[in-house]
């Protein structure tokens, strides 16, 4: 089972940030939380991942709670282009299910013009 | 380059033929990856391919039979299909299996429809 919880579904107004936030309350001290995006039909794109400290890159920034139960992925400028299904997942270790992508249902943004 | 290919990118077939989905990458990646989504549904692992050596297969039918000829290719061969199995499948890639670090890149998948 996946081990996050998101919001199924958000609304964003063009040019604004977007805020996704995610629960993994039950993260393992070497599990990577790793955020990716779907737009209908299309293959999953990778946005971003961290471990402990926030990150930042040419698509978004992800900050991560101190104590690691929780993420926030933000869009700084978000555009039409943006809407999708946002998934956050934990990563297991190698060691644990072979280093696996478990998809959760993801939180669906919607930016409105 | 992050670029997984598939083809073809749209399959119809029916419950009785024989099929082949193909995923190609050339970024030398060692593992290499299946996964199944079935419409308004997260995507869900099939296989996972590591230095070409099946290393996961996650109870997956005997219908679908995974081959990994090369470290840059990835074939899903298809034969006696339900419709349930109608989905979208997706490919990826990624440098070495599990590390934590180890990113996934996933193609723009097959949708395959089964009549």
């Amino acid at each position: 089972d996946a081990k996050t919880t998101q919001p199924t579904s958000m609304d964003c107004a063009e040019g604004r940030a977007a805020n996704l936030p995610c629960n993994h309350s039950t993260i393992s001290g070497n599990e990577y939380v790793y955020w990716y995006r779907q737009i209908h039909s299309q293959g999953p794109q990778y946005i971003i991942h961290g471990l402990k400290n926030n990150e930042t890159n040419e698509m978004a920034s992800l900050i991560i709670t101190e104590d690691r139960k929780s993420s926030t992925l933000i869009l700084p400028h978000a555009t039409l282009r943006d809407t999708a299904v946002y998934y956050c997942i934990v990563k297991t270790p190698r060691h644990n299910e072979g280093g696996k992508l478990i998809f959760g249902q993801g939180t669906e943004l919607s930016v409105k013009p | 380059d992050t670029e997984v290919t598939q083809t073809p990118k749209h399959l119809v077939m029916g419950m009785t033929n024989k099929k082949s989905l193909k995923c190609e990458q050339h970024m030398g990646h060692r593992a290499m990856y299946w996964y199944k989504q079935k419409a308004k549904k997260p995507p869900e692992l099939m296989f996972v391919y590591s230095y070409e050596k099946l290393s996961i297969n996650e109870s997956v039918p005997s219908r679908f039979s995974p081959e990994c000829p090369n470290s840059s290719l990835l074939n899903l061969h298809l034969h006696a299909l339900q419709p349930e199995d109608s989905a979208l499948y997706l490919c990826a890639s990624s440098q070495q299996q599990g590390a934590g670090t180890d990113t996934q890149y996933f193609g723009p998948g097959t949708r395959l429809t089964v009549l």
